[in-house]
């Protein structure tokens, strides 16, 4: 069974920095793609952020691109978010992704964590 | 980047009628149109990739259809564990996007 789980999630001060981790099970972590999706209070689903399945490519939304950081640990079966300068705007939800599917085309997510809550806050 | 559009925002539906829910892409997406099912406190569900492929144990009351820049998600009779915020998502260009969501509620 595969399973994702979020941890990470605070309070922290616009400024500041956080690192969400997702630590994955019941697949073969290091031959998938894995993402990023967030969901701010009473919006919708905003992609984040996905990293190849051996970590040479990374891929960001506009919206944190050069405060975000997507990394993983094959090794350990572990995604990672480095989140810095962080904005009352990236007060949300963070859920971990799988990729739906092993080979170079197209991300759609099929197993997702139940999310980490994030809130930027003075 | 590719806005998706979803219609109607909210649906009012009765247990056991059909859910016809649309999603548009600004330009075209091919087939890489995916939808989910999002729950309060649960994790969000695949239910349609490829725009008319169900994901691993999804019912076949689920239904998707549409290609290029408008797509369809059928829900054939409603059932109770139904009634959630249904998000679309293509996947044809980066950044990936997803649409604004359509609450399906109870009538």
């Amino acid at each position: 069974e595969v399973q994702l789980l979020e941890s990470g999630g605070d309070l922290v001060q616009p400024g500041g920095s956080l690192r969400l981790s997702c630590a994955a099970s019941g697949f073969t972590f290091s031959t998938y793609a894995m993402n990023w999706v967030r969901q701010a209070p009473g919006k919708g689903l905003e992609w984040v952020s996905t990293i190849s399945a051996s970590g040479g490519n990374t891929y960001y939304a506009d919206s944190v691109k050069g405060r975000f950081t997507i990394s993983r640990d094959n090794s350990k079966s572990t995604l990672y978010l480095q989140m810095n300068s962080l904005r009352a705007d990236d007060t949300a939800v963070y859920y971990c992704a799988k990729k739906g599917r092993a080979d170079n085309g197209g991300c759609y997510f099929d197993y997702w964590g139940q999310g980490t809550l994030v809130t930027v806050s003075s | 980047e590719i806005v998706m559009t979803q219609s109607p925002a909210t649906l009012s539906v009765s247990p056991g009628e059909r859910a016809t829910l649309s999603c548009r892409a600004s330009q075209s997406v091919s087939s890489n149109l995916a939808w989910y099912q999002l729950k309060p406190g649960q994790a969000p569900r695949l239910l349609i990739y490829g725009a008319s492929t169900r994901a691993s144990g999804i019912p076949a009351r689920f239904s998707g259809s549409g290609s290029g820049t408008e797509f369809t998600l059928t829900i054939s009779s409603l059932q109770s564990e139904d009634f959630a915020v249904y998000y679309c998502q293509q996947y044809n260009n980066w950044p990936l996007t997803f649409g604004g969501g359509t609450k399906v509620e109870i009538k």
